[in-house]
């Protein structure tokens, strides 16, 4: 069973670069039909897809976010990353990692990381 | 991108009691419909796939129905676990949307 795990500073400066780090482990980020994807949950609110990498490389980031995310894979580390510009305020949120698998025309998630708590504050 | 809208947002009910949350898409999805639950400081958790199916170790008294725009999350006996945040997705193209959230609370 996969298992994902996020890591990066829990406190961002306004107009600075958010990066935080999904680990997976018990599988290879490169083998099989996956996709990579990035959630967030700001306080007392609900979830907003942020983006996602596929195994191929091909990613896709929501286009209210689109002009300031970044999302890779580092396959020699089993890793994959969020990077994130210019945040403000409105950026705070707990961020998860997760996975989604193709089932049928689409494509489910199928493994969460516990979530981590990104503040943006000086 | 597909909005996904779910009634009520919070819900009061005591255990034991059966409860329907609803969810609408903005427009026809089929089947490609999950819901999750969550409680605090944890992640979602998967309760329902392709709209009816329920995962593995997710107990009888959850089910799902409906297709196309309109989906129902139903909740019989209520347990006491089952207090949470109860949250719809579609997931038949990227991006996925959630609905907002229906709070289940204990009356």
């Amino acid at each position: 069973q996969v298992q994902l795990q996020e890591s990066g500073p829990g406190l961002v400066k306004p107009s600075q670069t958010l990066s935080l780090t999904c680990t997976v482990s018990g599988g290879s980020i490169t083998y099989g039909d996956y996709c990579w994807i990035w959630i967030r949950q700001p306080a007392g609110r609900g979830l907003e897809s942020i983006g996602r990498v596929c195994t191929g490389g091909n990613t896709v980031y929501i286009p209210s976010l689109r002009s300031r995310v970044t999302i890779s894979v580092d396959a020699s580390k089993n890793q994959f990353s969020l990077k994130l510009n210019s945040v403000t305020a409105a950026d705070t949120a707990v961020y998860y990692c997760a996975r989604t698998r193709p089932y049928g025309v689409g494509d489910l998630i199928d493994s969460w990381g516990q979530g981590t708590l990104v503040t943006v504050s000086s | 991108d597909i909005q996904m809208t779910q009634s009520p947002s919070s819900l009061s009910a005591s255990v034991g009691d059966r409860v329907t949350i609803t969810c609408r898409a903005s427009q026809d999805i089929a089947n490609y419909l999950a819901w999750f639950q969550q409680k605090p400081g944890k992640a979602p958790k998967s309760l329902i796939l392709a709209a009816t199916t329920l995962e593995s170790g997710v107990p009888s008294r959850f089910s799902g129905s409906g297709s196309g725009t309109d989906f129902t999350l139903t909740i019989t006996n209520l347990q006491p676990e089952d207090f949470a945040t109860y949250y719809c997705q579609h997931y038949n193209h990227y991006p996925h949307t959630f609905g907002q959230g229906t709070k289940l609370e204990i009356k």
